[in-house]
């Protein structure tokens, strides 16, 4: 089945880490992803990771994927307000199309 | 260098007309996706043109149509519109180098239509 799972909020202080949990159904996904919506806006695409690796780091990011347990998470340091926004995971499925979970509402308090 | 740009950014409808939203994929990028995001939800897929062939389609009704222009540009059309229709459609495009990373979408701002 073609599903993703996702906590819907999270609220952390500023200067924290904040981490976004993510399970998906779809065990052949090659590439997963984390897009970025601030109100009003389309997705910006964070970061990626391909199905081969447990974990990438970009910067503030820092991606881990279990690939048995069908986990993937998004840790976010140093937390800043401007990081406020709703995150989706994402998988590639079929090759071509991207399947979304509801999204994980990140509010950072000052 | 531009992203993919979307026109108009907000559409008022009332139920039954129909509506024709646009879109320009990143320069090079030869693929544009659909999806359509409701409320509160994540994106939902609905279309995938590749070199004008519709490469892949959702779970939506045959109200919904799109097409792919020699220049890559596309267009979503809806038929007969209804209220739940109301949402914020997204293009996407990626290079699409059959299969890979180069699939990886990039979205443009969306379009918001709000069905009367």
């Amino acid at each position: 089945g073609e599903d993703v799972e996702q906590s819907l909020f999270l609220s952390v202080r500023e200067g924290d880490s904040s981490v976004i949990n993510c399970t998906y159904t779809d065990s052949s996904s090659t590439y997963l992803y984390w897009y970025k919506q601030e109100p009003g806006a389309g997705l910006q695409l964070l970061t990626y990771i391909f199905s081969n690796m447990d974990m990438k780091q970009d910067q503030r990011l820092t991606v881990l994927l279990n690939k048995k347990d069908k986990h993937l998470s998004l840790r976010i340091a140093d937390t800043q307000t401007g990081d406020s926004a709703i995150y989706f995971c994402a998988f590639l499925l079929g090759g071509f199309k991207t399947i979304f979970g509801a999204g994980t509402r990140l509010f950072v308090k000052a | 260098d531009a992203g993919v740009t979307q026109s108009p950014t907000h559409l008022i409808k009332t139920r039954g007309q129909h509506v024709t939203l646009r879109c320009s994929p990143i320069s090079g990028h030869k693929s544009v996706s659909w999806y359509q995001q409701v409320l509160g939800q994540g994106p939902q897929f609905i279309f995938q043109y590749y070199e004008k062939e519709e490469r892949g389609r959702g779970n939506f009704p045959d109200r919904f149509s799109a097409r792919q222009f020699p220049n890559y540009s596309s267009e979503l059309n809806v038929n007969a519109l209804l209220l739940g229709d109301s949402a914020l459609y997204l293009c996407a495009s990626s290079l699409a180098t059959g299969g890979g990373i180069g699939e990886t979408q990039y979205f443009g701002p969306g379009t918001r239509l709000l069905v009367l």
